[in-house]
C-alpha cells in the first residue's frame, strides 16, 4: 500500500513570491492534515481537510490556505512568503479523523530566500 | 490551550541500556496521544496511540505507557537503529489538530 507523498520534495523561492504544495493520501484515506515543522517551534498544526471542506485551523495567518480535491488530494498555498517561513511542511492522512492515527509524507522543505 | 513538554530534549545511551522518555502533557478532554519517530529529513513514523489513563501498547523493544498527566516510552535494550528524535503529540476536545512535543532527541552508542 502506497504511503503519503508529497510534491515537491525541495523548493527554493525568494520573499514576496507564492508557493503551493502538493498532498496525496493514502488510498481510502479522506483526511488529510498539514503542518509545519521549523527548529524553533517544532511541529504546528496548520489545518485540517476532509470531504473537501476545511474542517480545523491552527493559528496562522490568512497567508496560509489549503484545498482538498474530490478525489482527497490536497494543496496548501502560501502567499507572500516571508523569510520566516522556510520549513519542512508535512501532510498527514487519516481514515475520517484526525483522531484517528495519521500517517506523515516525507514531506516538502521550502528555503525562502 | 493542550500543551506538550518532553523530556529530556537529548539523550545519549550506550547498546543495550534501558531508559524512559517522558511526555507531560495538559488537554482538555484527550482524545488520544501519539508517539511518532522522525529520522533526519523524513517525515514523522507512527509507532503508537493510547487513548485511555492505564493503557499500554508494546512493539519490539519499544513499550508506551500513559497516566492521566504524562506518558512514557520505554525503550528496553537499545539498538544503534532505534536512534532517532521520538515525537510525542497529544488530540484534544477542542478538535484543532494534534498538538506536539518538541521531541527527545535519542542518540544509541554501539
Amino acid at each position: 500500500k502506497a504511503g503519503v507523498t508529497q510534491t515537491p520534495r525541495y523548493l527554493i523561492k525568494t520573499r514576496g513570491q507564492q508557493v503551493t504544495l502538493s498532498c496525496s493520501p493514502i488510498s481510502g484515506h479522506r483526511s488529510v492534515s498539514w503542518y509545519q515543522q521549523t527548529p524553533g517551534q517544532g511541529l504546528q498544526f496548520l489545518f485540517e481537510y476532509f470531504s473537501e471542506t476545511q474542517r480545523n485551523k491552527g493559528n496562522f495567518p490568512g497567508r496560509f490556505s489549503g484545498r482538498q480535491f474530490s478525489n482527497s488530494r490536497s494543496e496548501m498555498n502560501v502567499s507572500t512568503l516571508e523569510l520566516g517561513d522556510s520549513a519542512l511542511y508535512l501532510c498527514a492522512s487519516s481514515f475520517f479523523q484526525s483522531t484517528d492515527t495519521q500517517y506523515f509524507g516525507p514531506g516538502t522543505r521550502l528555503t525562502v530566500l | 490551550e493542550d500543551q506538550v513538554t518532553q523530556s529530556p530534549e537529548a539523550l545519549r545511551l550506550q547498546e543495550g541500556e534501558s531508559s524512559s522518555l517522558n511526555c507531560s502533557y495538559t488537554v482538555s478532554g484527550l482524545r488520544g496521544l501519539f508517539w511518532y519517530r522522525q529520522d533526519p529529513g523524513k517525515g514523522p513514523e507512527f509507532l503508537f496511540t493510547l487513548y485511555s489513563a492505564g493503557e499500554e501498547k508494546e512493539k519490539e523493544r519499544l513499550k508506551a505507557t500513559l497516566t492521566k498527566k504524562e506518558s512514557f516510552l520505554h525503550i528496553t535494550a537499545p539498538k544503534p537503529e532505534d536512534s532517532a528524535t521520538y515525537l510525542c503529540a497529544v488530540e484534544g476536545g477542542g478538535a484543532d489538530g494534534l498538538t506536539f512535543g518538541k521531541g527527545t532527541h535519542l542518540i544509541i552508542q554501539p
